[in-house]
């Protein structure tokens, strides 16, 4: 089955705690980003990908790092989290041009205390 | 950058009503538009797009029109149904090869 995945799905955290959101998909997408979903601000873009060993910075890049070493896979590292981190996040994926669907993962529910 | 406004933030109709959904953008050089449909718990998912070389496409209950000279696009449900129920948003391409999302629209169809 075609799938975007993510883990884990719900995460309670520290403030400065290091942790990171695995994204994994199985479609040989080119193009993978993260999102950040939060009420009355619809999705906002962290990071995206482009392929292997490239990766852009989105909208609202602050206190995120990516890294894309493989084409799968595409992990979401926040090094220090802070309160305002709290969200819904969602990893998405497509083949690679504008015009192409982007298949979403089920998202994490990050809380950062 | 481009900008995306949804309006309204909600909506409720009956079951069998009509819902419109609107969005306007800033970016002329936008060319696609999708619209995704997030139920509780999931994913959005791509129900319909539309590209600017056409003003309108329809999809069973589902159909987009776009106005690209007042930069504004509109998703209409017609015969509504309660598996309509959702958050919906609009959306425009950008130069990044991203998408950029309107702030969502929560569906409410009462049986």
């Amino acid at each position: 089955e075609a799938q975007v995945t993510q883990n884990p799905r719900y995460l309670i955290t520290v403030t400065g705690k290091k942790l990171t959101v695995t994204c994994s998909q199985n479609m040989n997408h080119e193009y993978m980003s993260w999102y950040r979903q939060d009420p009355g601000l619809g999705l906002r873009q962290i990071y995206y990908s482009m392929n292997v060993e490239v990766t852009d910075k989105g909208d609202v890049p602050e206190g995120y790092k990516v890294s894309r070493k493989e084409k799968r896979n595409f992990p979401l590292i926040l090094e220090s989290p802070s309160p305002n981190q709290t969200s819904l996040y969602f990893c998405a994926s497509s083949r690679g041009q504008r015009t192409d669907t982007q298949y979403f993962g089920p998202g994490t529910r990050l809380t950062v205390l | 950058g481009e900008n995306v406004e949804q309006h309204p933030s909600t909506l409720s109709v009956q079951e069998g009503d009509s819902a419109v959904i609107k969005c306007t953008y800033s970016d002329s050089a936008s060319n696609y538009f999708p619209w995704y449909k997030q139920e509780l718990g999931k994913g959005p998912q791509l129900i319909i797009d539309i590209r600017s070389n056409v003003g309108e496409k329809k999809d069973q209950r589902i159909a987009v029109t776009l106005n690209k000279t007042a930069k504004h696009f509109s998703l209409h449900i017609t015969e509504t149904q309660p598996e309509d129920s959702a958050v919906y948003f609009c959306a425009a391409d950008t130069g990044r090869r991203a998408l950029t999302f309107g702030s969502g629209t929560r569906l409410q169809v009462q049986p």
